[in-house]
């Protein structure tokens, strides 16, 4: 089956800091990834996805490539800041001919705290 | 416009007890997905409708949980005889599933239900 696992937390940094998520996958079929963001009292935001190898996703100074040959989707931020904090989820979803495997299968989660 | 919406926000019941949870999708999405999030953990599949039918149910736990969404809008998960390990919050989520070359899914989720079961 489909799994996901990224990098425990809490990770603290301080602002400005340069930011890795690491999130490797197993999946049966090619998949489509993803990472959520959680901020406090907030619901779940797409923050950016990949569907294809060598995709490179992106969104608010965040990035993330899709590498098929190493099964990973890390996140990457070259300057995080204060607004940066919350919960940080790898997703991924199997793109099929239809029906079924369509849910999102997510990690754990890392908590990132961002400190002035 | 207005984004998917889930009521009750909180719930508290007696074990043993019938739960019904509600979510309200973005207008248009023909696609809707129930998901549970236990404390600490990443949330979980429990179901997915293409429009009134469940196309995917594989993630219900067992059979005491049920989900309807009658007229492909408006989705009830239904839970009965619940005991403490139900206690999670619940997400809904819809999205406009459509292939263009590619499937484009993208999934936008409620803010949940906290489920407590005492």
């Amino acid at each position: 089956g489909n799994s996901v696992t990224q990098m425990e937390g809490p990770v603290t940094l301080s602002e400005e800091a340069f930011l890795t998520i690491n999130c490797t996958y197993t999946a049966t079929g090619y998949p489509s990834l993803f990472w959520y963001v959680q901020y406090p009292g907030e619901g779940l935001q797409l923050l950016l996805k990949a569907t294809k190898a060598d995709d490179k996703g992106s969104n608010k100074g965040f990035e993330a490539t899709y590498r098929k040959e190493t099964t990973s989707f890390h996140l990457e931020k070259g300057s995080v800041q204060v607004s940066d904090s919350a919960v940080y989820f790898c997703a991924l979803s199997d793109q099929g001919s239809g029906g079924g495997a369509d849910g999102l299968t997510f990690g754990k989660g890392t908590h990132l705290i961002i400190q002035p | 416009g207005a984004g998917v919406s889930q009521t009750p926000s909180n719930k508290v019941t007696e074990k043993g007890k019938y739960v019904e949870l509600r979510c309200d999708p973005i207008s248009g999405h023909t696609a809707l997905y129930w998901y549970r999030q236990s404390l600490g953990q990443g949330p979980e599949f429990l179901i997915y409708f293409q429009g009134t039918g469940a196309a995917d149910d594989s993630g219900l736990p067992n059979d005491r949980f049920f989900a309807v969404r009658p007229e492909g809008s408006v989705s009830t998960l239904k839970i009965q005889r619940t005991e403490r390990g139900d206690s999670a919050v619940y997400l809904c989520a819809s999205s406009l599933r459509i292939w263009v070359g590619v499937l484009i899914y993208e999934q936008y989720f409620g803010p949940g239900t906290r489920l407590t079961v005492t």
